[in-house]
């Protein structure tokens, strides 16, 4: 499968526990962007990186998340402290340059914090 | 701040219609895009839109772009239950090239 993967699928927490979620994109994709979908929602950017730099953080990305992606390949986001509002489908896309930016979605991770 | 409203919101059709949902986007943006979302699962693009005038067509839906107008429709003709599913539009934003997605439209196709 060369699709995006993501991991875990599910994650189930409780407050104020810190959780870290990862993704490894399509391989010759150097474009990796992180939304978070609510439920009854379109997807919302959180984060974006080109290669091993984050270029672009949301004003969503309070201080308590945190995301990288070490030597341009998988990326981790982390989210310390964990509120019943950080509850939500996180999602990792992937695209490559001279595409249209066509992104590629991995299946998300679900995340309930009780 | 781009903003992308979607219309409607919920349609139900019997098999066999026609509907066409709408796409409105608030600033410039050079691309469109057309997910699918089954419930529970992620997003499968269909349609990338690159420029004014833009039509593509994948069996019983048709996607087509007007930049002047701020404006995309995904029609689909002659549904069928297998279409049941939610339709997102995206437009391309900021420095990050990031997508800005609409709330979605909610499609369920009745026998």
């Amino acid at each position: 499968d060369t699709g995006v993967s993501q991991d875990p699928r599910h994650k189930i927490t409780k407050r104020g526990q810190n959780v870290t979620f990862r993704c490894d994109p399509i391989s010759e994709h150097n474009r990796l962007y992180w939304y978070r979908q609510t439920l009854g929602q379109g997807p919302e950017f959180l984060t974006y990186f080109q290669n091993e730099a984050q270029l672009e953080k949301s004003r969503l990305l309070s201080d308590r998340f945190s995301a990288e992606r070490p030597k341009g390949s998988f990326s981790t986001l982390e989210i310390q402290r964990t509120e019943q509002g950080d509850s939500a489908m996180y999602l990792c896309a992937s695209s490559r340059p001279g595409t249209a930016n066509e992104q590629f979605f991995g299946p998300g991770t679900r995340l309930t914090v009780l | 701040e781009l903003k992308v409203e979607q219309n409607p919101l919920f349609l139900s059709m019997q098999e066999g219609k026609n509907y066409t949902i709408y796409c409105n986007y608030s600033t410039t943006s050079d691309r469109l895009y057309w997910y699918r979302q089954d419930p529970g699962k992620s997003l499968e693009s269909l349609f990338v839109l690159l420029s004014n005038g833009a039509v593509k067509q994948e069996g019983r839906l048709m996607a087509s772009l007007d930049t002047k107008a701020r404006l995309s429709t995904l029609h689909i003709t002659a549904a069928v239950h297998d279409l049941s599913a939610t339709y997102f539009c995206a437009a391309l934003s900021g420095s990050a090239r990031q997508l800005t997605f609409g709330s979605g439209t909610q499609l369920t196709v009745l026998p």
